[in-house]
Parts: structure tokens; sequence; C-alpha cells
């Protein structure tokens, strides 16, 4: 069990455009889901926290309008990069813990997000 | 502020053992966990300590000393498909997940 989902799990994008990612926990209820950003070489960046029902809280220098963070269920968190240009390239990873559960995170297999 | 520290990159050979040591300093202290992370992919769950001793998994074991602030994982019977990363996080007191940079390890024949 604990298994988790993206979708793409690689886009390439024109500049200017937006993308959309989706987290889904398939065997569980995720109320809490996160999403990671990490450029090569370089470990995890937490972006951003969210929570079910509730707006998502951003981490220090994370664009909230331009990183839109859903997360309209329990088992779905959507991350959409709005306006993306080259800079935006890099592997995007969401997780998400079980309801009860106050540790572990499980991860989805990422996102390769490349824009041209 | 919260800080985690674990060595960049490590060496070793095949068939040989490898200690990859992470110390860190939280705002408490809620349980540590070690990920591998092979290149392009997303990390998968290693360990968890949240207890201090030993915990064995197969070839995998790790360690935790809560006292000092410290972790290792220790790999043996090393194999090829070992290097990886190799990510130290630690759960803190409002159970944020704060992380190392990780280590990548190379295994050489």
């Amino acid at each position: 069990g604990a298994v988790v989902s993206q979708h793409p799990s690689w886009v390439i994008c024109k500049s200017g455009t937006s993308v959309k990612i989706e987290c889904r926990s398939l065997d569980f209820q995720a109320t809490t889901m996160f999403w990671y950003r990490q450029f090569p070489k370089q470990s995890l960046m937490l972006m951003a926290t969210s929570n079910e029902g509730s707006k998502a809280t951003y981490e220090q220098g994370v664009e909230k309008d331009k990183f839109l963070i859903n997360h309209a269920s329990l088992t779905l968190s959507t991350l959409t990069v709005t306006s993306a240009h080259p800079e935006d390239s890099s592997f995007y990873i969401c997780s998400a813990k079980r309801q009860g559960d106050y540790n572990e995170q499980f991860f989805g297999p990422g996102t390769r997000l490349t824009v041209l | 502020g919260q800080n985690i520290d674990q060595p960049t990159e490590m060496t070793a050979t095949e068939g040989a053992i490898v200690q990859i040591n992470c110390t860190y300093q939280t705002s408490g202290f809620n349980g540590l966990f070690w990920y591998q992370q092979h290149a392009g992919e997303a990390p998968t769950f290693l360990s968890y300590n949240v207890l201090d001793g030993l915990e064995e998994k197969g070839r995998f074991s790790s360690f935790l000393s809560r006292s000092k602030g410290y972790s290792y994982l220790l790999l043996k019977e090393l194999q090829m498909k070992d290097s990886a990363s190799y990510l130290c996080a630690v759960t803190d007191s409002n159970y944020q997940l704060i992380w190392g940079a990780g280590t990548k390890l190379i295994i050489k024949p």
C-alpha cells in the first residue's frame, strides 16, 4: 500500500505556457501533500505544503502566483506552473502523508519538466 | 537554524561495506529517515529510526544516537546497483521533514 502516482511523468512545453502536474494517492487518503523541486545534482527543495481543503503553505522564495497548488480532495493535489520559463525546467516530485500518520512521506515518481 | 550534514560524495568497491554518516541539529526530533535516490528518479524509503540503536534490514542497517544528533546508514555487500544518492531527513517538532543535501555513493568494480 501507500502508492503515489504523478502525471505526466515528463512534459515539454513552450515558454509562456502553463503546465499542470497531478499527484494522486492511489490506495490511501492523504491529508497533507508536499511539492518538491530538484535541479540536477542538487537535493530536494520543498516548494510548498498542501493540506486538503485549505490554501497551500509556500516556502520562502517560492512564488505562489506562479506555482498554483490545489488540494481539492484527500487523494489529489495539482501543481500548475504558470507562464513557464526555461529556468522552471526541473524535476518536480510530490509526496503524501497518510491520514493519521505523522511521519513518513510517500513519494510519487516525479515529473520532468522541460521548458523550451 | 535547522541543519543536517552528510558527506557530499563517497566511493566504495563492489562487495565491500560503506558507512554514510549524518549529523543533525533540529528544533525537536520525531524520527530520522534514510532515502535512496537514483539519478532521474524519486526517492525511495530505506529506513526509519526514532529510538536509539541499530535497525537492520537485509544488506542495509541504520543507526541512531539522539543524544549525539547522529545517524549512519551502513550498506554491506555492495552491488553496482547501490550507486545512488542517499538522503538523510529528520522530522522536527512540527513533524516537518528537514532534508540533508544527500550523499552520492559511487560503487567501483
